[in-house]
């Protein structure tokens, strides 16, 4: 089993609708969480870190399920600009790995 | 403020060639790293330094691979020698904190290597 594995997708939606994806990981001693995105061809940026309450940024909100060991990212009012590949990242004493990223895609 | 620069942005070598490349982290960072990315898949990290010592480098194939940062600022990735599989885009992160958790990282371009 991976560490940290996502559904590669891609997701193709319409624009407005609501998506959202998971990351599994499967180190119970992680500590930090973390969702970058990356358009194509381009390096990863950091999109928002995950907090164990939830937290939220505009139509981005982002949760923490320590028990199943999965974090989640929901889209809101999806854009045309939103398609991109999402990365979760899973940090532990050190030791940061990145998911294989999710592919979204939105359709006019 | 700049960004975080890597030389070059694109590669194409031999294989059992060698090659170096380079990375500027954002000034007063810390922290760098530096990941392989090969298509279709995550940043997978070969080595993390905080100022000039190493954190972590268990998934840096120490064989061919080797990275330096002497100064604490800049630092150096070599391949020798180079593989087909070595085919990917190395990035270089650097982050303003301690090594203790992975704090936000800043990303450079890349340079894409490919390995004829």
């Amino acid at each position: 089993r991976k560490e940290v594995e996502q559904d590669p997708g891609p997701f193709n939606v319409p624009e407005g609708a609501t998506v959202a994806f998971n990351c599994t990981y499967s180190n119970s001693a992680s500590q930090s969480f973390f969702w970058y995105r990356q358009d194509c061809r381009k390096e990863p940026k950091l999109l928002m870190s995950v907090y164990s309450s939830g937290n939220e940024d505009g139509r981005f909100t982002a949760q923490l399920n320590r028990a199943s060991q999965y974090i989640s990212l929901l889209i809101r009012d999806s854009k045309l600009s939103d398609s991109a590949t999402y990365l979760c990242v899973v940090s532990s004493a050190s030791k940061i790995i990145f998911g294989s990223g999710t592919r979204l895609s939105i359709r006019p | 403020e700049a960004g975080v620069a890597q030389s070059p942005r694109y590669k194409i070598i031999e294989k059992r060639q060698s090659v170096a490349f380079w990375c500027n982290p954002i000034s007063g960072h810390a922290t760098l790293y530096w990941y392989q990315q090969i298509l279709g898949q995550g940043p997978k990290l070969l080595i993390q330094f905080q100022n000039n010592g190493v954190v972590d480098d268990s998934q840096l194939p120490k064989d061919r691979f080797s990275a330096e940062r002497l100064k604490g600022v800049d630092s150096t990735l070599k391949i020798q020698p180079a593989k087909l599989e070595d085919s990917a885009v190395y990035l270089c992160a650097s982050s303003p904190t301690g090594a203790s958790e992975a704090y936000e990282q800043y990303f450079g371009p890349g340079t894409r290597l490919t390995v004829t």
